[in-house]
């Protein structure tokens, strides 16, 4: 079975600071890795994906996660955060043979921008 | 375009009670998947249906039933509700079963009293 850690349930930063939100997984099946944002009182936003290919992915808004296949890790990465930021940060596997499958979520991290 | 809309937006009901969400996804998506989010947690999944017909089921109690109409809208049914059944409900929907991202709705949040 598919399980998603991540490592911190809060992370305070102040603006303009880098941050690293940490994820690691266990799966014994080939996976395919999501990160997704949720801000207060709203569903749940795709902020980037890993289905193959380069294992460095980048959103449109300056996020970035490596996937590391040996550390079985998904860490996300941005070099300046912004007070806009601030929102609830899910890491999410899935399993087998195309990336439509379920969806196994870690429990969350908050990303907590202080001016 | 509009996104993944789900109904109601909010909902009280009371222990033991019956309650239908509803969901209807993405123009021209055909699979939906229901996930509960309590409180501080990751979401977990309930159901997934693609085509009408149920393709995947999360470790939910039976009280848990949902359905998938030709229109590809969908509905989640919980029975006999519990308090432990409060959460916000979230819908999402995909082009189908293959390399497709899942988009998700704003949910529906459920209290029970």
């Amino acid at each position: 079975a598919q399980s998603v850690t991540q490592l911190d349930s809060q992370v305070p930063v102040f603006e303009e600071a880098p941050v690293e939100l940490r994820c690691n997984y266990s799966s014994s099946v080939s996976v395919y890795l999501f990160w997704y944002v949720q801000y207060p009182n709203q569903g749940l936003q795709l902020l980037l994906k890993y289905l193959s290919g380069s294992t460095l992915v980048e959103s449109i808004n300056g996020f970035e996660a490596e996937f590391n296949k040996s550390q079985t890790s998904f860490h996300l990465r941005k070099p300046s955060v912004h007070i806009s930021d601030t929102a609830e940060y899910f890491c999410a596997v899935s399993e087998g043979t195309h990336a439509g499958n379920m969806l196994t979520f870690g429990g969350g991290t908050r990303l907590m921008v202080k001016p | 375009d509009a996104g993944v809309t789900q109904s109601p937006t909010h909902l009280i009901k009371t222990r033991g009670q019956h309650v239908t969400l509803r969901c209807s996804p993405i123009s021209g998506h055909k699979s939906v998947s229901w996930y509960q989010q309590v409180l501080g947690q990751g979401p977990q999944f309930i159901f997934q249906y693609y085509e009408k017909e149920e393709r995947g089921r999360g470790n939910f109690p039976d009280r848990f039933s949902a359905r998938q109409f030709p229109n590809y809208s969908s509905e989640l049914n919980v029975n006999a509700l519990l308090l432990g059944d409060s959460a916000l409900y979230l819908c999402a929907s995909s082009l189908g079963q293959g390399d497709y991202e899942q988009y998700f709705g704003p949910g529906t949040r459920l209290t029970v009293t």
